[in-house]
């Protein structure tokens, strides 16, 4: 069984602060894990993912991800919030056991105030 | 340019009605997904597939159907059995093989019944 929490449901930061989405997982096997970004009324964008490489993973508009397996967490920053980065956020864990299982966790929405 | 195109953007139903939201892409997957997302409840899974000919359910399929006929293609249909349609449809294509998995997301579709 796999499992995703996002601790925060919605965050608030100030253009040019920093930001932290959290993101907890459980699995049963070595995950892949992958934060996307959407826009409203869009689809899905790829910020970045962890596949079993390097554990601080750099993704695309300055974000990075820290895979911690000790502390089953895969936290989301930037330095420096941007009002464009305004948007929801999803942390997602894969794992492949016969077939591939997919679980998306309910979504971080992320507002930069100016 | 690779991608998923799914269509309409915006799709309206009269209660009693079924409708079929399209799904196509051109980066020659194999996997092909369909999610449906509410507010606050981050991205549930209706039904996949991993091979042409074959899908499985996934965790909401009721008053939903599929095909898969063709790689390219995976279309929705949602019968007059789903008796909460209205929602945003995300449809997703990944590999199949490998740990670095991450889907490909369209655009959505919105459908609203009236």
């Amino acid at each position: 069984a796999q499992s995703v929490t996002q601790l925060d449901s919605h965050v608030s930061v100030s253009e040019g602060t920093p930001v932290l989405l959290r993101c907890n997982y459980s699995s049963s096997y070595s995950p892949s894990l992958f934060w996307y970004v959407q826009h409203p009324n869009k689809g899905l964008q790829l910020l970045l993912k962890y596949t079993s490489a390097a554990t601080l993973v750099k993704g695309i508009n300055g974000f990075e991800a820290e895979f911690k397996k000790s502390e089953t967490s895969f936290h989301l920053t930037k330095p420096s919030a941007h009002m464009s980065d305004a948007a929801e956020y999803f942390c997602v864990v894969s794992v492949r056991s016969g077939y591939q299982k997919v679980t998306f966790g309910t979504g971080t929405k992320l507002q930069v105030i100016p | 340019d690779g991608g998923i195109t799914q269509s309409p953007k915006y799709l309206f139903r009269k209660e009693g009605q079924n409708v079929t939201l399209s799904c196509e892409q051109n980066l020659n997957h194999d996997a092909m997904y369909w999610y449906r997302q509410d507010p606050g409840q981050g991205l549930r899974l209706i039904y996949y597939s991993q091979i042409v000919n074959d899908f499985q359910k996934g965790d909401i399929a009721e008053g939903y159907s599929v095909s898969r006929e063709k790689k390219e293609s995976f279309p929705l249909t949602v019968t007059s059995a789903q008796k909460n349609p209205t929602a945003f449809y995300l449809c997703a294509s990944s590999i199949v093989s490998g740990r670095n998995t991450e889907a490909f997301f369209g655009q959505g579709t919105r459908l609203t019944v009236v």
